[in-house]
């Protein structure tokens, strides 16, 4: 069985200060991982995504995420943050055997102070 | 293209109701997941429907079920709605192949009273 560990729920941080939002898995076989972001009353909308190949995957917007396949995971970090990422990060993992099902992490509300 | 249209967007029924979502997926995508999110238990799996068979299923209750069409689209319904019933309900459409990336909807928001 798979599981995903978002270890802060809240993380308040100013304006143009760096962020990490960390994410651990677990799995007994090889994973995908996913970042995704929900704002209010919204859906859920990709991030950034491993599958394979470079371990260190970055998104259109200035995140990047590293996966540590020895410490089972799957960071965000941002070294700027703007008012406009506050929102709900939620960390994510599929495998082979799980077809389309993702298996999502608690979640964060990352919280950008001006 | 458009995106993933999950309507009614607000639904408020009374206990012990049934209630029915229906989620259209993006066009040519044949894979439908149903997502059911709460504040206590955050976003938990409830079913995948491909190519109108059920491929997948979450830990949820015999009240919850759900469907696929021939053109994709599906729904899903619960019996005998329990006030713990209310929720987030999010639809995600996949093309097919495992573990690409999922396209949510826009959720919908069901209350019970």
């Amino acid at each position: 069985a798979q599981s995903v560990t978002q270890l802060d729920s809240q993380v308040p941080v100013f304006e143009e200060a760096p962020v990490e939002l960390r994410c651990n898995y677990s799995s007994s076989v090889s994973v995908y991982l996913f970042w995704y972001v929900q704002y209010p009353n919204q859906g859920l909308q990709l991030l950034l995504k491993y599958l394979s190949g470079s371990t260190l995957v970055e998104s259109i917007n200035g995140f990047e995420a590293e996966f540590n396949k020895s410490q089972t995971s799957f960071h965000l970090r941002k070294p700027s943050v703007h008012i406009s990422d506050t929102a709900e990060y939620f960390c994510a993992v599929s495998d082979n055997n799980a077809g389309n099902m993702l298996t999502f992490g608690g979640g964060t509300r990352l919280m950008v102070k001006p | 293209k458009a995106g993933v249209t999950q309507t009614p967007r607000y639904l408020i029924k009374t206990r012990g109701q049934q209630v029915t979502l229906s989620c259209s997926p993006i066009s040519g995508h044949r894979s439908v997941s149903w997502y059911q999110q709460t504040p206590g238990q955050g976003l938990q799996f409830l079913f995948e429907y491909f190519s109108e068979t059920q491929r997948n299923k979450g830990n949820f209750p015999g009240r919850f079920s759900g469907r696929q069409f021939s053109n994709s689209r599906s729904e899903m319904n619960v019996s005998t709605l329990e006030l713990g019933d209310s929720a987030l309900y999010l639809c995600a459409s996949t093309p097919g192949t495992s573990n690409t990336e999922a396209f949510f909807g826009q959720g919908t928001r069901l209350t019970v009273v």
